[in-house]
């Protein structure tokens, strides 16, 4: 079946430790996505790529960085200089092109305390 | 700036037909893009407008005046599972960069 995957579901960790979030797709998709989504909140664009060692910065990528090494693959890591990082961490990808349809993967969890 | 603006909350009852209303104010704009998200879930698309008018698929529509900035999503025959966020998106270009909503909460009641 093809989809997205994110792994793990839920994430715990300490203040001041990075974290490194994963996103897989096989969905052939040149497109990836990393939003954000805070309680009551809609999604908010952390960073974005449409092909393969190329991305851009969203709104919000102060604290965070990715790569896009291979196509299935944009992993997302959360730094210690991110303030608030404690959020629900949705990837998404989408064909090139303006349809305005993106698949998204089912989201982690993270709790840093 | 940019900014989409839609109910908070809205309520229901089963058998109902509901319109979930977007405004829009953003710096490019090719089209209107809604979502659905259940509690804790991953976000699903339902429908997109590039062009103004409607658009329907099953239950639900869509519709799109660009020259009024605003679009809707009209859920038919409402059931509980409808119970849901609801997120309108614009598309700013053509890279498929989508600007969300801060969504709509429903609430589908018996």
């Amino acid at each position: 079946d093809g989809g997205i995957t994110q792994s793990p579901k839920y994430l715990f960790r300490k203040e001041g430790q990075n974290v490194t979030l994963s996103c897989e797709q096989n969905l052939n998709h040149d497109a990836m996505y990393w939003y954000r989504q805070d309680p009551g909140q809609g999604l908010r664009l952390i960073y974005y790529s449409q092909i393969v060692n190329d991305f851009q910065k969203g709104d919000i990528a102060e604290g965070y960085s990715v790569s896009r090494e291979k196509k299935e693959s944009f992993p997302l890591t959360v730094t210690s200089a991110q303030k608030n990082p404690t959020a629900f961490y949705l990837c998404a990808s989408s064909n090139p092109g303006g349809s305005g349809e993106q698949y998204f993967g089912p989201g982690t969890r993270l709790t840093v305390t | 700036g940019q900014s989409l603006e839609q109910p908070s909350e809205v309520t229901a009852v089963e058998g109902a037909i509901v319109q979930i209303n977007c405004t829009y104010q953003t710096s490019g704009f090719y089209g209107l893009s809604w979502y659905q998200q259940h509690d804790g879930g991953a976000p699903t698309f339902l429908s997109y407008n590039g062009l103004d008018g409607l658009e329907e698929t099953g239950r639900f529509s869509s519709f799109l005046s660009r020259s009024d900035s605003y679009g809707y999503l009209l859920l038919q025959e409402l059931q509980m599972k409808d119970s849901a966020s609801y997120f309108c998106a614009v598309l700013g270009g053509a890279t498929n960069k989508l600007i969300f909503g801060t969504g709509t909460l429903l609430a589908v009641q018996p």
